[in-house]
């Protein structure tokens, strides 16, 4: 356990609905960053907030896709109108100020989108 | 970010020790080397890094070619439990994102 959790750990959605993901990370971690994994392929970046402010996002993160982090605190990823290419793990991984980078990732939220 | 190149499989036998490559030929100088790995159904888990010097920790050595273009991940008495994709990720120091690159890794198996 890293102390980060997610939820939900599964959802299943029909194709053109919205869904929320929410993390809740390490408290005193102030670095936040969300990834998606498909079958058979490494994580990959999605976007990154250093306590409340959201610094960078990916090309991947289409405009369906949206994320907050209020107050610096834990973090919700909302997907509108899903599609079926939507369907993947998606990870929440935590990073504190130290002077190296050990992420703590969360267990993910499976979705998956018929 | 400098790429990383690492075998899609290896296999172990359990209580043996697991050398798992990584060529990372275009790193840079100040650039680190970060391993990770991912037991299946569960987020990723950070075991180790280093920059020129060979690292040991709880959970693995690092050794790290004099040239730096390649490095070595090793699990001195490999278990059931390391089955896993392991991970190898080069990224440089400082700046205000550590985002992770991820390859596809190595799937370490480990038979009994």
């Amino acid at each position: 356990d890293t102390g980060v959790s997610q939820n939900p750990r599964h959802k299943i959605t029909k194709r053109g609905q919205n869904v929320t993901f929410r993390c809740d990370p390490i408290s005193e971690h102030n670095r936040l960053y969300w990834y998606r994994q498909t079958l058979g392929q490494g994580p990959e970046f999605l976007t990154y907030f250093q306590n409340e402010a959201q610094l960078e996002k990916s090309r991947l993160l289409s405009d369906r896709f949206s994320a907050e982090r209020p107050k610096g605190s834990f973090s919700t990823l909302e997907i509108q109108r899903t599609e079926q290419g939507d369907s993947a793990m998606y990870l929440c991984a935590n990073e504190g100020l130290a002077a190296y980078n050990e992420q703590f990732f969360g267990p993910g939220t499976r979705l998956t989108v018929l | 970010d400098a790429k990383t190149t690492q075998p899609p499989s290896m296999d172990c036998a359990e209580g043996r020790a697991a050398n798992l490559p990584c060529n990372h030929s275009t790193i840079s100088g100040n650039e680190y080397v970060y391993w990770y790995r991912q037991i299946h159904s569960q987020g990723p888990q950070y075991i180790i890094h280093g920059l020129k010097n060979n690292e040991t920790n709880e959970m693995a050595s690092l050794i790290i070619t004099e040239d730096r273009k390649s490095s070595t991940l090793i699990l001195p008495h490999a278990t059931l439990r390391d089955t896993a994709v392991y991970y190898c990720i080069v990224i440089p120091p400082g700046g205000s994102n550590y985002k992770l690159t991820f390859g596809k890794g190595t799937l370490l198996t480990v038979n009994p």
